[in-house]
């Protein structure tokens, strides 16, 4: 079944513990994004990556990391949570990021983080 | 910047139409909606391109204007299953590689 996968899907910890959220697709997409949903602000772009090895900022990738070493995997990192970072986050995938595909983003079930 | 989505939540009746719009302050290139029922990711409904198409998908339709830089959703005869948040994602056309900008979302209850 082709699908994105997240873990976990919930997360408790206390601030400055690193964390890593995982994320991997099976349809061999190139691009992979990671979004973060709070109340009345929607789903706000944190990173993107293009391909392998290519990332980039998106709109509040402050506090955040990602690594693009393989076409499947995109882990989202916090080296020190803070409660602001308190959040549900959403990885997502698609085709391609070029212009000319104009190809939907598929949707991983989401990881529901709380940083105490 | 985020594209503006109005109403920001609307409650219908079974049966009954609804328009939710998408306004951006920056060209487009497309725009894209999604919808997300409670405690699920959002799911794709549908995409459209500059050039005013408008596109279905069951009683959905949506329409691009993109000299108002605006996008509208319309759901006629309302059923249960359409409740939930509507997203717009929109696509400037100087931003090819930051994909989407999402609004702030619609939330969209359907009542028997």
């Amino acid at each position: 079944e082709a699908q994105v996968t997240q873990n976990p899907r919930y997360l408790i910890t206390v601030t400055g513990k690193k964390l890593t959220v995982t994320c991997s697709q099976n349809m061999n997409h190139e691009y992979m994004s990671w979004y973060r949903q709070d109340p009345g602000l929607g789903l706000r772009q944190i990173y993107y990556s293009m391909n392998v090895e290519v990332t980039d900022k998106g709109d509040v990738p402050e506090g955040y990391k990602v690594s693009r070493k393989e076409k499947r995997n995109f882990p989202l990192i916090l080296e020190s949570p803070s409660p602001n970072q308190t959040s549900l986050y959403f990885c997502a995938s698609s085709l391609s990021g070029q212009v000319i595909y104009n190809s939907p983003l598929h949707f991983g079930n989401g990881t529901r983080l709380t940083v105490t | 910047q985020q594209p503006v989505q109005s109403p920001q939540a609307v409650i219908l009746r079974e049966g009954e139409d609804a328009v939710i719009n998408c306004s951006s302050s920056k060209a487009l290139y497309s725009v894209h909606w999604y919808r997300q029922k409670h405690g699920e990711a959002p799911v794709f409904l549908m995409i459209l391109l500059k050039g005013g198409e408008q596109k279905g998908h069951e009683k959905i339709s949506a329409s691009f204007n993109e000299k108002k830089q605006q996008s509208s959703l319309y759901l006629t005869a309302s059923q249960l299953s359409y409740s939930g948040t509507y997203f717009c994602g929109t696509k400037a056309l100087n931003n090819a590689g930051n994909m989407l900008t999402f609004g702030g979302g619609t939330r969209l209850m359907v009542k028997p």
